[in-house]
């Protein structure tokens, strides 16, 4: 069965610190591959997403992340993180050609961005 | 702008009650999703439905049921609620195009004690 695996379950930085974030999955075919993050109290919200082309995908509020076909991965990188950036973090695959676009989640990462 | 409304953010029951769950969306979007939330366990599939009154199970369909009579509106209903059903609930739209973006709403949080 297809699956997807954040392996940091809880990451705390320092304000300008830089940020990595895993993601893989089991999937051998093509995918559509998702961030989505969810801020304190509020709901969840795309950060960005990867179809095709240019595996280097730039997001919102300077996310960014790249997919590597070879290694099954589509880590999301930050430069230097805010305090603002503290939320929980998810990863999600879409089987490519699927019209009922059901996601495959992670399990999420919580990020804590300290002052 | 996207919008996808549920109908309560807060909500407690008891044991055995019958619980709905209502979801509205704004998109016109053909696919409407129920998930289940929990600490460490991300975001698991309850059911989906790609059409009104079409639906399909997820992941986790024990205990649950939905109902999708309008295209806007996606209903999920605990039978008879239980304490492991204490949980968030996101409902989600997407379109039928295949890798479209789903759009979540606030969540419910529910608590059945």
């Amino acid at each position: 069965a297809q699956s997807v695996s954040q392996h940091n379950h809880h990451v705390i930085l320092s304000e300008a610190a830089s940020l990595e974030l895993g993601c893989n999955y089991s999937y051998g075919g093509t995918v559509n591959l998702f961030w989505y993050v969810q801020y304190p109290g509020q709901h969840l919200q795309l950060l960005l997403k990867y179809f095709s082309g240019d595996p280097l995908v730039k997001g919102i509020k300077g996310f960014e992340a790249e997919f590597i076909k070879s290694k099954f991965s589509f880590n999301l990188r930050k430069p230097s993180v805010q305090w603002s950036d503290t939320a929980e973090y998810f990863c999600a695959v879409n089987l490519y050609g699927g019209a009922t676009n059901k996601l495959i989640f992670g399990t999420g990462t919580l990020l804590a961005v300290q002052p | 702008d996207v919008k996808v409304t549920q109908s309560s953010r807060y909500l407690v029951k008891r044991t055995g009650e019958k619980v709905f769950l209502e979801c509205v969306q704004d998109m016109d979007h053909e696919n409407m999703f129920w998930y289940r939330q929990d600490p460490g366990l991300g975001l698991r599939l309850i059911y989906f439905s790609y059409d009104v009154k079409m639906k399909e199970k997820g992941d986790i369909p024990e205990g649950y049921s939905v109902s999708r009579e309008k295209k806007e509106r996606f209903s999920l209903i605990l039978e008879s609620a239980s304490t492991n059903q204490t949980s968030m609930y996101l409902c989600a739209s997407s379109s039928r195009t295949s890798g479209d973006t789903q759009y979540f709403g606030p969540g419910t949080r529910l608590t059945v004690l």
